[in-house]
């Protein structure tokens, strides 16, 4: 079947504007996880959504980032006022739930602020 | 901080060869993760060991853990260029989440 899927792959932006980025999880994982990898640098995660749980926001480096989750589907992560140290590739990853482990990675986008 | 830590940070060896790669964390775990990485994208997961497992195998992979050590390694045998890749370490965070919490990796290069 499908796997998780990522858009843009690639997304150029200037310093001070908004993006946003999309996950589509594999259908019928319940747990969907946000990670920022810097280059040469390990997974960082973001935040994790588990159904209709609140989602877990903890490693959200400031409050210009934010998700969003629509039920179990499809999920944006939003970066406002982008800075350069934002420039990485932003990994999504599902899991059937979370405490089922092992988790799914789409593609990636990679961020580039300029 | 990070949970996971490998070593070496960088490994070149020949195809054919066996690699070892290594992951030290800090705070207890109910499962450790390997994770492969091509192309500084998507990850794909390898193999699984639980914390009351002391090795688990899996074609030419072979994980073990030692709980009283913090530690795990990954064990390659017969290196392809094909394993060429980023290899990373995963474990759950502290009870009550389900956080994962990845090492910084183990840069892979196996020559043909």
């Amino acid at each position: 079947g499908a796997g998780v899927s990522q858009s843009p792959s690639n997304k150029v932006t200037e310093k001070g504007k908004d993006v946003e980025l999309r996950c589509d999880p594999i259908s019928g994982h319940t747990a969907l996880y946000w990670y920022r990898q810097r280059l040469g640098q390990g997974l960082e995660f973001l935040i994790y959504f588990q159904g209709n749980s609140a989602p877990d926001k903890s490693g959200l480096p400031s409050d210009r980032f934010s998700a969003e989750r629509t039920g179990e589907s499809v999920s944006t992560l939003t970066i406002q006022r982008t800075q350069q140290e934002d420039s990485a590739v932003y990994l999504c990853a599902s899991s059937l739930s979370a405490a089922t482990d092992t988790q799914y990675f789409g593609p990636g986008t990679r961020l580039t602020v300029l | 901080s990070q949970q996971g830590e490998e070593d070496p940070q960088a490994l070149s060896i020949q195809e054919g060869e066996n690699a070892t790669m290594n992951c030290s964390y800090k705070t207890s775990i109910n499962n450790l993760q390997w994770y492969r990485q091509n192309s500084g994208r998507g990850l794909v997961h390898l193999i699984l060991i639980r914390s009351n497992e002391r090795e688990k195998h899996s074609g030419r992979l072979r994980v073990t853990l030692d709980t009283s050590k913090k530690s795990s390694s990954l064990l390659i045998t017969a290196s392809r260029a094909a394993d060429t890749a980023s290899y990373f370490c995963a474990t759950d965070a502290p009870s009550g989440t389900y956080k994962y919490i990845f090492g910084t990796g183990t840069r892979l290069k196996v020559l043909a």
